[in-house]
């Protein structure tokens, strides 16, 4: 079983350019979850996608945040107009809602805006 | 509003030494589930262990253990005879059955362990 994956896993930019992050979760997992973890803080919740559906959405995610999921499959987290703050670790979580629904995480895209 | 608490920042121990990591919850829920995951150097969250609130037997799994108390709002995790391999940062973290859409988690800040040979 393939696991959640992430690209890049790293990404240097300049302040004030955009930057687009890609998530592909474990196949048939319908749920997919974007979160930050800046350094030595555990991770945040940022948005949560239903299938195709943003469900849910951090007040952490600021207008210059978006995130989509076309299709029900891999998703993608645009942050635009970069500020040096936005430097984090991006991961990015599935699962199958369910009762035992339990999140597994891919390796992360690494952001650091100079 | 649900919080995670994880009060010891770093741990330093010797290879074989057991140590447990502390984990204090709040949650106004009655439902909800706990959740361990380990994040070693390379940065991806390993999943450790689920718990689900309405059961409180302990689990054992090899040299991991977990203790929740509800009566205490806590979940902690022992490794027992630590290895070098055990070297990570472990978030203990929380979501809520309430909601309806998704389950959100929220961590603790995390507890670096540095096993020494």
């Amino acid at each position: 079983d393939t696991g959640v994956s992430q690209d890049p896993r790293h990404k240097i930019t300049k302040r004030g350019q955009n930057v687009t992050f890609r998530c592909d979760p474990i196949s048939e997992h319908n749920r997919l979850y974007w979160y930050r973890q800046t350094l030595g803080q555990g991770p945040e919740f940022l948005t949560y996608f239903q299938n195709e559906a943003q469900l849910e959405k951090s007040r952490l995610l600021s207008d210059r945040f978006s995130a989509e999921r076309p299709k029900g499959s891999f998703s993608t987290l645009e942050i635009q107009r970069t500020e040096q703050g936005d430097s984090a670790m991006y991961l990015c979580a599935s699962s199958r809602e369910g009762q035992q629904e339990t999140q597994y995480f891919g390796p992360g895209t690494r952001l650091l805006v100079l | 509003a649900q919080k995670v608490t994880q009060a010891q920042t770093e741990i330093s121990v010797v290879e074989k030494e057991d140590v447990t990591l502390d984990c204090v919850y709040e949650t106004r829920d009655t439902t909800y589930y706990l959740f361990w995951y380990k994040q070693p150097p390379s940065g991806e969250l390993v999943f450790l262990i689920r718990r689900n609130s309405f059961d409180e037997q302990n689990e054992i799994s090899g040299r991991y253990s977990w203790n929740f108390q509800k009566s205490t709002s806590s979940f902690n995790f022992t490794i027992t005879a630590s290895q070098v391999v055990d070297s990570a940062v472990y978030f203990c973290a929380l979501s809520e059955a309430y909601r309806d859409a998704g389950n959100m988690l929220t961590f603790g800040g995390g507890t670096r362990l540095m096993v020494k040979p």
